[in-house]
């Protein structure tokens, strides 16, 4: 069972576009949601995360929009740039686990 | 810099070989954390240490694996008799708590063959 379903698999933009892409869930225990952005032969590392008492965070180019009563989340990259080109995991966790649950990832490409 | 490193980063094993992978993490970190990650997938959680206390092994997948920590920094992930199954990028990661963001390591890829 998939609990943290992301679409879509991959995604290619333009320099300069925007990259959008989608999580949703289905634990309403869920009360912690980081991105991951893994390049080529790099373990992930935390991006930007958002907490369900907010509708939106924003850091630099990278913004979360969270929609709780649809319990969907998505991350948003302003002003593509080629070495923004990275695979990119939703994840979910709850208080009570340190454990996220990972989605299977997007591969992003960015073309210069 | 001293982040998560992993040795060896690349592992070739035969079906039925032993494999040992290792895991040092941030100095000072009291939590470490291996995880699982399936080509085109996103890591599975395998197991959870605290100090040299091993708190969690639910994703462990088999009784043929196995993990320490005895001093409570480096790690070790064994796996014994291994499968084609078990070909896959095994990552750690290390947080300075149980909660805290986790750093992860650039990963051990494994083949089976």
């Amino acid at each position: 069972q998939q609990q943290v379903k992301q679409s879509p698999q991959s995604l290619i933009v333009q320099k300069g576009g925007i990259s959008i892409i989608n999580c949703a869930y289905e634990n309403t225990a869920f009360d912690y949601f980081p991105w991951y952005q893994q390049f080529p032969g790099k373990g992930p590392a935390l991006l930007i995360a958002i907490r369900p008492d907010v509708s939106e965070k924003k850091e630099g180019r990278f913004t979360i929009s969270f929609n709780k009563s649809a319990k969907q989340f998505s991350l948003h990259i302003m002003d593509s740039q080629p070495g923004d080109s990275a695979t990119y995991f939703c994840a979910a966790r709850s208080g009570g686990s340190y454990i996220p649950t990972f989605g299977r990832g997007t591969s992003l490409i960015v073309h210069p | 810099g001293a982040g998560v490193s992993q040795s060896p980063r690349y592992k070739v094993a035969k079906r039925g070989q032993d494999v040992a992978l290792r895991c040092d993490p941030i100095s000072g970190h009291v939590s470490l954390f291996w995880y699982q990650q399936a080509l085109g997938q996103g890591p599975e959680f395998l197991t959870y240490f605290q100090n040299e206390a091993q708190l969690d092994k639910s994703g462990l997948p088999s009784d043929r694996f196995f993990a320490e920590r005895p001093e409570g920094s480096v790690s070790t992930l064994k796996i014994q008799r291994t499968q084609q199954e078990d070909s896959a990028v095994y990552l750690c990661a290390s947080s300075s708590g149980q909660g805290e963001t986790q750093y992860f390591g650039p990963g051990t890829r494994l083949l089976v063959l």
